[in-house]
């Protein structure tokens, strides 16, 4: 069985330091992986994902994730935040062939401090 | 412009009273589902379909039912609503799984309160 966990449910940065959100995940087999944001009141927007290629992925908005298989990790950083990143983040894990199911992490929160 | 539209967006109903979600997306996917998002739970999902007249459960279907009688349409229907379902509710679509993961493309959300 697959499942995700988002090590912080609130990260709080000033603007203009860097962004980590971390993400572990649990899959018996290799899984494609997904960072999700949620800006408030909308949809889910997909930031980057990871598919057996590369192993550092770079998404939208200067936002980049690695995925380390020794780890089983997928965190996902930014080097510099802006206000427009504060936002609910999810991780996403799939293995996807029939069903194609998406696990979501339970989401972290990220507010800018200006 | 390639979307997933539900309706209604907001939503109170009275328990007991049966209720439908419409979902449509525009883009040919082979593969829909819905989720509902609950704070600290994250998104969980409730059906999932890979085509047309084929449906399945997810992770949470109890007091959910849906049908896809249309590539592009696949309602949630809640027959006898309860409080338990408040929520905000997600329909999703992709592309049928291929060569590496597809994306989900996610509607705008709907918020229902059931009292």
């Amino acid at each position: 069985a697959q499942s995700v966990t988002q090590l912080d449910s609130h990260v709080s940065v000033s603007e203009g330091t860097p962004v980590l959100l971390r993400c572990n995940y649990s899959s018996s087999y290799s899984p494609s992986l997904f960072w999700y944001v949620q800006h408030p009141n909308k949809g889910l927007q997909l930031l980057l994902k990871y598919t057996s290629a590369a192993t550092l992925v770079k998404g939208i908005n200067g936002f980049e994730a690695e995925f380390k298989k020794s780890e089983t990790s997928f965190h996902l950083t930014k080097p510099s935040a802006h206000m427009s990143d504060a936002a609910e983040y999810f991780c996403v894990v799939s293995l996807g062939g029939y069903g194609q199911n998406f696990v979501f992490g339970p989401g972290t929160r990220l507010s800018v401090l200006p | 412009e390639a979307q997933v539209t539900q309706n209604p967006r907001y939503l109170i109903t009275v328990t007991g009273k049966k209720l439908t979600v419409t979902c449509s997306q525009n883009m040919n996917h082979e593969y829909m589902s819905w989720y509902r998002q609950d704070p600290g739970l994250g998104l969980r999902q409730i059906y999932y379909s890979m085509n047309v007249e084929v449906t399945d459960k997810g992770d949470v279907p109890e007091g959910y039912k849906v049908s896809r009688k249309e590539k592009r349409n696949f309602p949630l229907i809640l027959e006898s609503p309860s409080p338990n379902q408040t929520s905000l509710y997600f329909c999703a679509s992709s592309l049928k799984q291929g060569a590496g993961a597809n994306v989900l493309t996610f509607g705008a959300g709907s918020r229902l309160t059931v009292l």
